[in-house]
């Protein structure tokens, strides 16, 4: 069974503080996205990667695919409450299906 | 990005009616829907993979005569859940997948409430 570990669940930060959430597994994944989602709305893509050691950056936001390209990271610089959401890591093998992470719930408080 | 809309937004209906949920790719063409639920809290739960033209693959523990799908194009995939009960209560949300690059694009999800 191909998982994809998520962590951590849960995070409650101030404003401004930074934070890094992790993707892993044992699976080599031909692309990885992550998404945010806040509630009663669908995810919505923040990005792609694709390739191994890639760093992508999306405003205060920073994502890397692992050298072997079985894990990822994403890391939130001087965090607002506007970043509040549930992040979700999605991991694809080359087939049809997507793996997607538990999730991490994020709060930041004002 | 693309752009994935589903309808309705929420609906509530009684128990033993049927609801179907529509789910369309509006500017891209989806040979493959992904029928996702999700409960309070919770990440998603893939149920299926509907594929243009042909039967949709259910995931384990998800009964096909109950959560009917059916994608007869290619912008287009349903989701009927039959005789519905309160216990199918759930946030269910699409997907379609752009082919190039191959990333999963979410519709805004449909709130169903079964009383």
């Amino acid at each position: 069974t191909q998982l994809l570990e998520q962590s951590p669940q849960f995070l409650s930060i101030q404003e401004g503080e930074n934070l890094t959430v992790y993707c892993n597994s044992s699976s080599v994944f031909s692309s990885l996205q992550w998404y945010r989602q806040e509630p009663g709305e669908g995810p919505v893509l923040l990005v792609t990667v694709v390739t191994g050691g890639e760093v992508k950056k999306l405003k205060r936001l920073t994502f890397q695919f692992g050298d072997a390209r079985k894990d990822s990271s994403l890391h939130i610089t001087a965090a607002q409450p506007g970043d509040t959401g549930l992040y979700l890591c999605a991991g694809n093998t080359g087939g049809f299906k997507t793996i997607f992470g538990a999730g991490t719930r994020l709060f930041v408080k004002a | 990005g693309a752009v994935v809309s589903q309808h309705p937004s929420w609906v509530i209906c009684k128990s033993g009616t049927s609801v179907k949920i529509e789910c369309r790719s509006l500017d891209f063409q989806a040979t493959t829907m992904f029928w996702y639920r999700q409960f309070p809290k919770q990440s998603l739960m893939l149920m299926a993979t509907s594929n243009e033209g042909s039967k949709a693959t259910y995931e384990q523990g998800v009964e096909k005569d109950k959560f009917l799908i059916n994608h007869a194009s290619l912008t287009l995939s349903t989701l009927t859940v039959t005789s519905a009960h309160p216990e199918d209560s759930s946030f269910y949300i699409c997907s379609a997948r752009d082919p190039s690059p191959p990333e999963q694009y979410f519709g805004p999800g449909t709130r169903l409430t079964v009383t």
